[in-house]
């Protein structure tokens, strides 16, 4: 029962750069949802899918690329990497009833130098 | 712009007492709302959910809502060091929207 899987777990990158953040969920959620999170900036939503195929963008989308190819997996694509995309990444999912809240994955530290 | 407030914190609460967390919101169509834990280097838990006005218990934790003053609180009963944390309030109308948090620290 593993729930919503990030990897890696820490990542340095040098700028310029670029990396695949993954997330994959085995909950047949139909709701994937990046989020990433700065010291006392809250949770910021960078993309978000409601199906296979479908994404969209969230507040904070420049500089990052989604695809949905498969219910299960939701992987974020950062190009060109800058100092200002170092945080902290959440893949979160949910079934995506109301009265329902996401689960997220235990994140990815990346810091980018 | 949709907007989800927290006062920061940190709220210190001794050991043993009632630990009171605030939130207000500012879209009077949200329809379901939501407390998440958060420890230190680790990710948002859900703790509680409410969308009918009035309270909801599960345990120490109590969530009131009043939606005609777009508020919602947490009660944590009989807190305990393991509660120190920060608590993110969150709204959902098509997505979830999360405050900022409020870091919770409980006096040993």
């Amino acid at each position: 029962n593993a729930g919503v899987t990030q990897t890696p777990k820490f990542r340095i990158l040098k700028i310029g750069q670029s990396m695949t953040l993954q997330c994959t969920q085995d909950m047949n959620h139909n709701y994937m949802y990046w989020y990433r999170q700065d010291p006392g900036m809250g949770l910021k939503l960078i993309y978000y899918s409601v199906g296979a195929g479908i994404t969209d963008k969230g507040e904070v989308p420049n500089g990052y690329n989604v695809s949905r190819s498969t219910t299960e997996d939701f992987p974020l694509r950062l190009e060109l990497a800058a100092p200002s995309q170092t945080s902290v990444y959440f893949c979160a999912s949910s079934h995506g009833g109301r009265v329902e809240g996401y689960t997220f994955g235990s994140g990815t530290r990346l810091t980018v130098v | 712009q949709k907007e989800v407030e927290q006062n920061s914190g940190p709220l210190s609460v001794p050991e043993g007492a009632i630990a009171s967390l605030n939130c207000t919101y500012s879209d009077r169509g949200s329809q379901s709302f939501f407390w998440y834990r958060q420890y230190s280097g680790k990710s948002p838990e859900l703790i509680m959910f409410i969308y009918s006005n009035g309270d909801k218990e599960d345990g120490r934790f109590t969530a009131q809502l009043n939606k005609a003053s777009q508020y919602v609180s947490l009660l944590i009963r009989d807190s305990q060091p393991s509660d120190s944390a920060t608590y993110l309030c969150a709204v959902r109308d098509d997505k979830i929207i999360f405050g900022k948090g409020t870091r919770l620290h409980i006096l040993p």
